[in-house]
């Protein structure tokens, strides 16, 4: 099973400066028929489902604020917050969907400072 | 608009049975691998199962193989989680959610507790 690892486990950052979250898998999540990498990002507050960010590692879903940019390659990711606003405080998440079972890292918990 | 709706959760017994339900609307649901992940309370997001567009392709987190069988109709615009041998760490609140690129869509969830 490819493992997914997040850090830091929580982060405090000020209204208006960036915000940085990583993700490494235990191994290359690029899917070969497709050539992309299978990382997305998720956001979750409290008492709601997940929501998407990102696919394909640097793809913003639909209706996504531009401040949100995922990168990376290979095994390392990122999700870039350029200006922190107050309701992006959440829990962030990234998931592997490049070979079941499809795994989570144990999220990031984003606060303002 | 696109919904998802999960209903089947609630308070079982180790041991027992439970099936979930999720019913979509709003969007082809033929076309889409449907998704089941799990939350524990106070916990981060687990990955549970799929099932592809047509059915016959699906996949299991290691804990939950074996005891848990995903399935849908088509015809009904339905996903199923049928679970079986119920544990205590099976409690969670249940999420389906549509695959395109990712899971772009969820339902609310619904809660399972496994308690005596």
């Amino acid at each position: 099973d490819i493992v997914m690892t997040q850090s830091p486990d929580s982060l405090a950052v000020s209204l208006g400066e960036r915000a940085t979250i990583n993700c490494k898998s235990s191994q290359s999540v690029l899917f070969g028929s497709s050539n992309r990498h299978h990382l997305t990002w998720y956001q979750q507050k409290p008492g709601q489902p997940p929501k998407l960010l990102i696919y394909w590692a640097s793809t913003r879903a639909s209706g996504v604020p531009d401040r949100f940019n995922g990168s990376g390659s290979g095994t390392d990711f990122t999700l870039t917050i350029s200006s922190l606003r107050p309701e992006d405080v959440a829990i962030y998440y990234c998931q592997q969907y490049c070979s079941p079972p499809y795994t989570f890292g144990q999220g990031t918990k984003l606060e303002i400072k | 608009e696109v919904q998802l709706v999960e209903s089947g959760g609630g308070l079982v017994q180790p041991g027992g049975s439970l099936r979930l339900s999720c019913a979509a609307s709003g969007f082809t649901f033929s076309n889409f691998w449907m998704h089941w992940v799990r939350q524990a309370p106070g916990k981060g997001l687990m990955w549970v199962s799929y099932v592809d567009s047509d059915g016959t392709s699906t996949a299991y987190a290691d804990s939950v193989k074996g005891r848990f069988t995903v399935s849908r109709d088509n015809a009904k615009n339905t996903v199923y989680l049928q679970m079986n041998g119920l544990r205590a760490e099976d409690t969670a609140v249940y999420y389906c959610a549509r695959g395109a690129g990712g899971l772009d869509q969820w339902g609310q969830g619904t809660l399972v507790t496994v308690s005596s």
